[in-house]
């Protein structure tokens, strides 16, 4: 059965830290891993990975793929407030619909 | 990136009535759209994924008689909770594929 799992389940850390979280998974025919952030409403989309070892990065935020080790993590450097969210990572795989295998999520609070 | 349109952002209703509401992807057509639950602190939780022109897959556990489908257009599906009774009172939210998946902002559903 296909699935996605993500470390922590919840974070607490100080402005300024740097977190790094993780995502693994099992999927048939890994076709992209994706990162989205949630605050209160629908998630926003952060990075797409589909090649091992290319980091994407946007600010403060970067991410990269292992395809070989079946993972993803994703770090944010110097935290904010504004950086509490749930990150959540999801896998597209085999099929033209292009459903989404879903991970629980990663719960940050970063405090002042 | 793309925008996705959910009406309304929020229903309150009296159990028994039945509830629609609209995904619209705005800049771009969607043959696909996905239809996903949330509850408080779980992750997303795909309902069903709306094909234009064609039925809807469910997933398992997902009664498509009461959650009905409808994808009559490229930029518009639509989902109806029929006869609504309180349990059915979630985050619901759509999203439709352009590069990536792009999320509506969610209609909160509460069922007195």
């Amino acid at each position: 059965e296909d699935k996605v799992v993500q470390s922590p389940l919840s974070l607490v850390v100080h402005e300024g830290d740097t977190v790094t979280l993780n995502c693994s998974y099992e999927v048939t025919n890994f076709r992209s891993l994706l990162w989205y952030k949630q605050e209160k409403k629908a998630p926003t989309f952060l990075f797409m990975l589909t090649s091992s070892g290319i980091e994407k990065k946007s600010g403060r935020l970067s991410s990269i793929l292992d395809k070989k080790e079946l993972f993803s993590i994703l770090n944010i450097t110097a935290t904010q407030t504004g950086d509490s969210a749930i990150y959540l990572c999801a896998v597209e795989g085999a099929g033209n619909n292009r459903k989404l295998i879903w991970g629980l999520g990663t719960s940050l609070a970063v405090n002042p | 990136g793309a925008v996705v349109s959910q009406h309304p952002s929020r229903v309150i209703c009296k159990s028994g009535t039945s509830v629609k509401i609209e995904c619209r992807s705005l800049d771009f057509q969607a043959t696909t759209m996905f239809w996903y639950r949330q509850f408080p602190k779980q992750s997303l939780m795909l309902m069903a994924t709306s094909n234009e022109g064609s039925k809807a897959t469910y997933e398992q556990g997902v009664e498509k008689d009461k959650f009905l489908i409808n994808h009559a257009s490229l930029t518009l599906s639509t989902l109806t909770v029929t006869s609504a009774h309180p349990e059915d009172s979630s985050f619901y939210i759509c999203s439709a594929n352009a590069n990536e998946q792009f999320f509506g902002p969610g209609t909160r559903l509460t069922v007195l």
